[in-house]
């Protein structure tokens, strides 16, 4: 099974922006879709967006501009940036991969393998 | 963007009880519903896709239902490893979208 691993720093300064890479292990990066989703502390799940390996992405508007994800192949990698964080982007970031499941006729996207997250906190 | 709501946003429950959470899409979702159990620590795990379909390996005491706007995961008979938080996630349209999550607690 396809394993994921989150790396990056933990602390980021405010305006700054934060990094992090998601290494893929045990699968290659050449199919499906890479996502990542954060957790802010007492709040719920919130996609950011993902990337397929052939670079196309698709953002979660609600980040406007400040999000950018890409796709190494060739370090079966994946990346997150986001610019211009506050204290508000503290929280529990995850990768994941989204797979096409079919089931009774149709083709539905799931979040079938994930890191298991890294805390990134903003503060100066 | 479409909103997710679960309930009850946490119970209590003992081992061998019949547990039933329900989610409510904000528009019609038709099939586009997933659920996940989450332990602390431990990464999300993937239960039911499709609404209905179980994932391999995932044991037969979790079910998933419904179609359109309501959904609900059942765990037939709640076992000591069960107790997690659970969220259902919408694949219908970007965004993706979860609901705020089920918190299992042993009574």
């Amino acid at each position: 099974q396809v394993q994921l691993q989150e790396s990056g720093p933990g602390l980021v300064k405010p305006s700054e922006t934060l990094s992090l890479t998601c290494t893929v292990s045990d699968g290659s990066i050449s199919d499906h879709y890479w996502s990542w989703i954060r957790q802010p502390p007492g709040k719920g799940l919130d996609w950011m967006g993902h990337v397929h390996y052939s670079g196309t992405t698709i953002y979660n508007p609600s980040l406007k501009s400040r999000v950018t994800i890409s796709v190494d192949t060739s370090n079966n990698q994946f990346s997150l940036r986001l610019a211009s964080v506050t204290a508000a982007d503290t929280a529990v970031y995850y990768c994941a991969r989204a797979a096409r499941y079919y089931y009774d006729s149709s083709g539905y996207y799931v979040l079938d393998s994930w890191g298991q997250g890294t805390l990134v906190t903003v503060s100066s | 963007d479409i909103q997710m709501t679960q309930s009850p946003s946490s119970l209590s429950a003992s081992v061998r009880d019949r547990v039933t959470i329900t989610c409510r899409a904000s528009q019609s979702i038709s099939s586009y519903l997933n659920w996940y159990q989450r332990k602390p620590g431990r990464a999300p795990k993937l239960l039911i896709y499709g609404a209905s379909s179980l994932q391999s390996g995932v044991p037969s005491r979790f079910s998933g239902s419904g179609s359109g706007t309501d959904f609900t995961l059942t765990i037939s008979s709640l076992q000591p490893e069960d107790f997690a938080t659970y969220y259902c996630q919408q694949s219908y349209s970007t965004p993706w979208t979860f609901g705020q999550g089920t918190k299992v607690e042993i009574k």
